[in-house]
């Protein structure tokens, strides 16, 4: 059965700082691993999709990086903001039927000015 | 603009009262899921519909139904709901053929 670690579950930062995220899944038979965004009041927003096949995925200052056979993931924030305070979750997608992601906890993240 | 759209956003009822959440989704996806958020337990999914008239369970079905009579709805049902059903609920829905999910703002369901 697929289990998805978040370390740490919290973290606070002072504005400007670069930080990782860590995500670790026990069983590396994925078909992908996708990073979100959590909000208080405003669901799930995706940040990242990487396919197995790949190592890391960009966008903005936000670099996600996967090593499958391992079973980790990081996701590197650069130069944080305020505007990055949220809860961060991983899910990876088995690589059978899709029917389902599986989560980790998250990591509540705490940028201050 | 594309979205999942659930209602309602909070809800707080009584053991027992049948209730129902709806979602619905706008960017003619086939796969839809409900999924639940505990603390300490994250995302656990709950249902979830392949297509019209196709669904099954997830990993925490019990006490929920489900029905998936157009391709855009995908309402979630508490027959008889009881306090440890209380939880943050949140629909979701893919194309198929990708697994990118998108996902709902969610629905905060408080069983007294």
């Amino acid at each position: 059965k697929q289990e998805v670690t978040q370390i740490p579950a919290a973290l606070s930062v002072p504005e400007g700082e670069n930080l990782v995220l860590n995500c670790s899944f026990t069983d590396s038979a994925i078909y992908n691993l996708q990073w979100f965004r959590q909000d208080p009041g405003k669901g799930l927003t995706s940040l990242l999709l990487i396919q197995s096949s790949q190592r890391e995925q960009t966008s903005g200052r936000l670099n996600a990086s996967l090593d499958k056979s391992s079973g980790r993931s990081t996701l590197y924030i650069a130069a944080s903001q305020p505007g990055d305070s949220a809860t961060y979750l991983c899910a990876v997608c088995g690589d059978t039927g899709f029917q389902k992601l599986v989560f980790g906890t998250g990591t509540r993240l705490l940028v201050s000015p | 603009e594309a979205q999942v759209t659930q209602n309602p956003r909070y809800l707080i009822t009584v053991t027992g009262k049948k209730l129902t959440v709806t979602c619905s989704q706008n960017m003619n996806h086939e796969y839809m899921s409900w999924y639940r958020q505990d603390p300490g337990l994250g995302l656990r999914q709950i249902y979830y519909s392949m297509n019209v008239e196709v669904t099954d369970k997830g990993d925490v079905p019990e006490g929920y139904k489900v029905s998936r009579k157009e391709k855009r709805n995908f309402p979630l049902i508490l027959e008889s709901p009881s306090p440890n059903q209380t939880s943050l609920y949140f629909c979701a829905s893919r194309i198929q053929g990708s697994t990118e999910a998108f996902f709902g703002q969610g629905t905060r369901l408080t069983v007294v």
